[in-house]
């Protein structure tokens, strides 16, 4: 069965470093979606893509966020300058043009020390 | 504000037993329903989603929808240890948009 894959699981770095999160959506997905979860909390909306734009966005996904599908099979979730507050689970989620299901990934814990 | 709302629990059911999770959402226009499971430490694992009023059923698991109460449940019944996990309730709550609004979700504890 098809899943959303993503890289690294788990990543540690310094606050201030920049960061990329890697996706590869579901082959035939066309929308996709990042999403974090700081622990004990809820998970939380921060940006979705569709024909490689950003189609909605929250307040969470400021200047310090970028998106990006570089190829055919990869999307990145870019953080520019790392804040303590960006320690999360984040996730990755993609789904079809047919329906509004969205399949997520098994996650990267980004811990900012 | 939008919201989605749930009881987080723990909720305590015996092994067999049906449990009821229970979501309430706060925009009334609100399209797509759906339920995920999330072991701790693990990525949602979407189960049910809904669409319309009423009751959809796959396997041990029955979505029920009533739009006029802003109220979406999911039934499990002949509830197994391996069902405790928390439970995400999330809202397709704008038209033309796909964002997820999630709950804080429901512990299940099933007991053998």
């Amino acid at each position: 069965e098809p899943e959303v894959t993503q890289t690294p699981s788990h990543q540690v770095t310094q606050m201030g470093q920049e960061v990329i999160l890697r996706c590869v959506p579901i082959s035939n997905h066309l929308y996709f979606y990042w999403y974090r979860q700081i622990l004990g909390q809820k998970v939380e909306f921060l940006v979705s893509f569709y024909n490689n734009e950003i189609s909605e966005k929250s307040e969470i996904f400021d200047d310090q966020f970028s998106v990006e599908r570089p190829d055919g099979s990869n999307f990145t979730l870019k953080i520019r300058s790392t804040k303590l507050e960006d320690s999360a689970m984040y996730f990755c989620a993609s789904r079809s043009q047919a329906g509004a299901e969205q399949y997520f990934g098994p996650g990267t814990r980004l811990t900012v020390t | 504000q939008k919201e989605v709302e749930q009881n987080s629990g723990p909720l305590s059911v015996p092994e067999g037993a049906i449990a009821s999770l229970n979501c309430t959402y706060s925009d009334r226009g609100s399209q797509s329903f759906f339920w995920y499971r999330q072991y701790s430490g693990k990525s949602p694992e979407l189960i049910m989603f809904i669409y319309s009023n009423g009751d959809k059923e796959d396997g041990r698991f029955t979505a029920q929808l009533n739009k006029a109460s802003q109220y979406v449940s999911l039934l499990i019944r002949d509830s197994q240890p391996s069902d405790s996990a928390t439970y995400l309730c999330a809202v397709n709550m704008r038209s033309g948009y796909s964002t997820l609004t999630f709950g804080k979700g429901t512990m299940l504890l099933v007991s053998p």
